[in-house]
């Protein structure tokens, strides 16, 4: 069975701090790879995704970037953090066939920048 | 690009009685449709896929029906119950098979008393 990890489970950061968000995938080879982003009340937003390794679409960028390494990992950064990153970040799967595109959410990284 | 609203944003029912909640969308272009469910403090749940071909899909204990014309996808609990109280979420896929980019509605919070 397919497992998605996030790591750090949550995150205290100061503004102008390097920040750095993990999600890896196992049990899956290959997936489509998606990073979200959820504000305080709710609303998500695409952030990124990916089809293969080394690859990165930016959908919305916020000030953030994203990296795909290795085929299992994604990866989200920025060098400078704003009060306005601060939120619930997801991380999301899904398989590339047509028709099998939903998309699995991982458990989600909680960050507040002060 | 798409837009979706989500209404009502809030919704509170009694154990027993229905909710319905419902998104419109502008793409006639979107194809897949999803609905997601969010309990306090973690991640999306994967309630029900909707492809557009479908306008009727019955889950355990929810309807989900799709008006490809009005362009309106619609949740319906039949007998809410108080373990149904969370965050519900929209979304529509793209079209073309490459469900990379998922819009979502900003939400619903339903709230179900005993």
């Amino acid at each position: 069975a397919q497992t998605i990890h996030q790591w750090p489970v949550a995150e205290i950061k100061a503004v102008g701090s390097p920040l750095s968000l993990g999600c890896t995938i196992k049990g899956k080879s290959s997936p489509n790879l998606y990073w979200y982003w959820q504000a305080t009340g709710g609303t998500l937003q695409q952030l990124f995704y990916s089809i293969t390794v080394g690859q990165v679409e930016s959908v919305v960028q916020l000030n953030l970037s994203a990296s795909r390494p290795k085929d299992d990992q994604f990866i989200l950064s920025t060098e400078k953090l704003l009060l306005s990153h601060s939120g619930f970040y997801l991380c999301a799967w899904s398989l590339r066939d047509w028709g099998q595109d939903t998309q699995y959410f991982g458990p989600g990284t909680r960050l507040l920048v002060l | 690009g798409e837009q979706v609203e989500q209404r009502p944003p809030h919704l509170s029912v009694r154990e027993g009685d229905s909710a319905v909640i419902t998104c419109t969308y502008t793409d006639p272009n979107s194809y897949y449709f999803f609905w997601y469910k969010q309990e306090p403090g973690a991640s999306l749940q994967l309630l029900m896929k909707v492809f557009s071909s479908t306008e009727i899909n019955e889950g355990q204990g929810f309807t989900v029906l799709l008006n490809k014309k009005d362009k309106r996808l619609s949740l319906n609990l039949t007998a809410a119950h108080p373990g149904d109280s969370a965050a519900y979420f929209c979304a529509a896929g793209n079209s073309g098979g490459s469900n990379y980019k998922l819009t979502f509605g900003k939400g619903t919070l339903l709230t179900v008393t005993p």
